[in-house]
């Protein structure tokens, strides 16, 4: 089951906040967040594995809502060196550690 | 350490031709993932495999096979290559079960144009 994030696209300016959205259908084990350049290959962010877990790093940071069944992504004073599009991958209980993506979240910052 | 080495990063077929995509990882994990990108869209799972041995099909098996004779190393077998399977392929691996806090490591993909 492929999650669906929101918003497909944001502009952001220099130093600006955004946050992107993740939501699965079905209960959730846990939510990956991968970002990737253009030509690049997906670079990992941060593996969110229990309901309510915080994580984050500097400036980025997520949360796992599990009765809710989605995460969000927190971008905090935005660089330009933010700019890419942004994966969540989801992973159902028992699934072997299958890791489904979804459709991904274009992300550009601008001076 | 290398990671995950892929290979061809290019490759251009001719349709009905046949192909391997080549993908090893020298971190002994134990879960590796065959993934196809197509321009502007997110990664669709092709094939997976939890150890040697042992394989399962992903959201887009069609068309692939693949096969895990040895940790390392986890084949992309494209038969009777087709238009539609022009995109870029991604091989990730994963240490596996009670490690499950690890991300996915990518290889750096295989760009495959089918003309």
């Amino acid at each position: 089951q492929q999650p669906v994030q929101s918003p497909q696209a944001v502009i952001l300016r220099e130093g600006e906040d955004a946050v992107i959205n993740c939501s699965s259908s079905k209960a959730l084990y846990s939510v990956h967040w991968y970002r990737q350049k253009h030509g690049e290959a997906p670079v990992f962010l941060m593996i969110l594995l229990k309901g309510g877990e915080q994580k984050g790093h500097e400036k980025i940071s997520a949360s796992f809502n599990e009765k809710k069944q989605q995460s969000s992504l927190y971008l905090t004073a935005s660089q330009l060196s933010y700019s890419g599009t942004y994966f969540c991958g989801t992973e159902m209980p028992g699934g072997y550690q299958k890791v489904t993506f979804g459709i991904g979240t274009k992300l550009q910052v601008i001076p | 350490n290398a990671g995950v080495t892929q290979t061809p990063k290019f490759r251009i077929l001719k349709i009905g031709q046949s192909m391997t995509l080549q993908c090893a990882q020298d971190m002994n994990h134990n879960y590796m993932y065959w993934y196809r990108q197509d321009p502007g869209m997110g990664l669709k799972l092709i094939y997976y495999s939890v150890g040697a041995g042992i394989t399962d099909k992903g959201e887009v098996p069609n068309g692939y096979n693949v096969s895990r004779s040895t940790t390392e190393d986890f084949p992309l077998r494209l038969e009777l290559a087709a238009p539609s399977q022009t995109s870029v392929y991604f091989c990730a691996s994963r240490p596996g079960q009670g490690r499950e806090n690890q991300p996915q490591h990518f290889g750096d993909g295989t760009r495959l144009s089918i003309l």
